[in-house]
């Protein structure tokens, strides 16, 4: 089966950096990506990693470990407009010829000024 | 380019009626995920259509049912809702069966009084 774990609150001061961790133990592992998601909105995607190592785009880095089945978002001079939940989802290929996306919970981040 | 569209936005029923609801996918892409979003959780895998056919199902009984059009389209069916089926419902497209990162639509919030 699948888990995945990241912490379910946070929160970080205006202009600090933030680092949102997620731990997943998954089969047939295809790659993980992140979104961020406002309340009452959709998700929106923020960053996908396959291989191992630092993504970056932005303000915003994405960082994977296969081995360790570990991943992590950094946030960089937050904002306000940063508060929203982060989602860590893994994409599994569980059957022949079809991809699944299985998200954790969801870590609930407060930016305060 | 139109993203992922759903209709309605919000719905009200009753237990043990009967819900549609409607997706139309990000432009170019052809395989349509529904998710059900509890408040406070991550988004639940419910099932994956691909050429009109259901591909993969999460863990979630038969009263969810879907249906993908030739037009790519789709509708996710709930029958004798339950109160715990008050939830964000959530469609997502991509293309290739899920291979390539998925596009939400801006959801579908159910209330069952």
């Amino acid at each position: 089966g699948q888990n995945i774990d990241q912490p379910t609150e946070m929160t970080a001061t205006e202009g600090a950096i933030v680092q949102i961790n997620c731990t997943y133990q998954t089969s047939g592992f295809n790659g993980l990506f992140w979104y961020q998601q406002h309340a009452g909105e959709a998700p929106t995607f923020l960053s996908y990693n396959v291989l191992d190592g630092l993504e970056e785009k932005g303000r915003f880095s994405s960082f994977l470990s296969r081995s360790k089945g570990y991943s992590y978002l950094l946030l960089k001079e937050l904002q306000m407009k940063d508060s929203a939940s982060y989602l860590c989802a893994v994409k599994s290929k569980p059957g022949a010829g079809s991809y699944q996306l299985t998200f954790g919970k969801g870590t609930k981040l407060s930016v305060i000024p | 380019d139109a993203g992922v569209t759903q209709s309605p936005t919000h719905l009200i029923k009753t237990r043990g009626q009967q819900v549609t609801l409607r997706c139309s996918p990000k432009s170019g892409h052809d395989t349509v995920c529904w998710y059900q979003q509890a408040l406070g959780q991550g988004p639940q895998f419910i099932f994956q259509y691909y050429e009109e056919e259901e591909r993969q199902r999460g863990n979630f009984p038969d009263r969810f049912s879907g249906h993908q059009f030739p037009n790519y389209s789709s509708e996710l069916n709930v029958n004798a809702l339950l109160l715990g089926d008050s939830a964000l419902y959530l469609c997502a497209s991509s293309r290739d069966r899920g291979e390539e990162t998925q596009y939400f639509g801006p959801g579908t919030r159910l209330l069952v009084l």
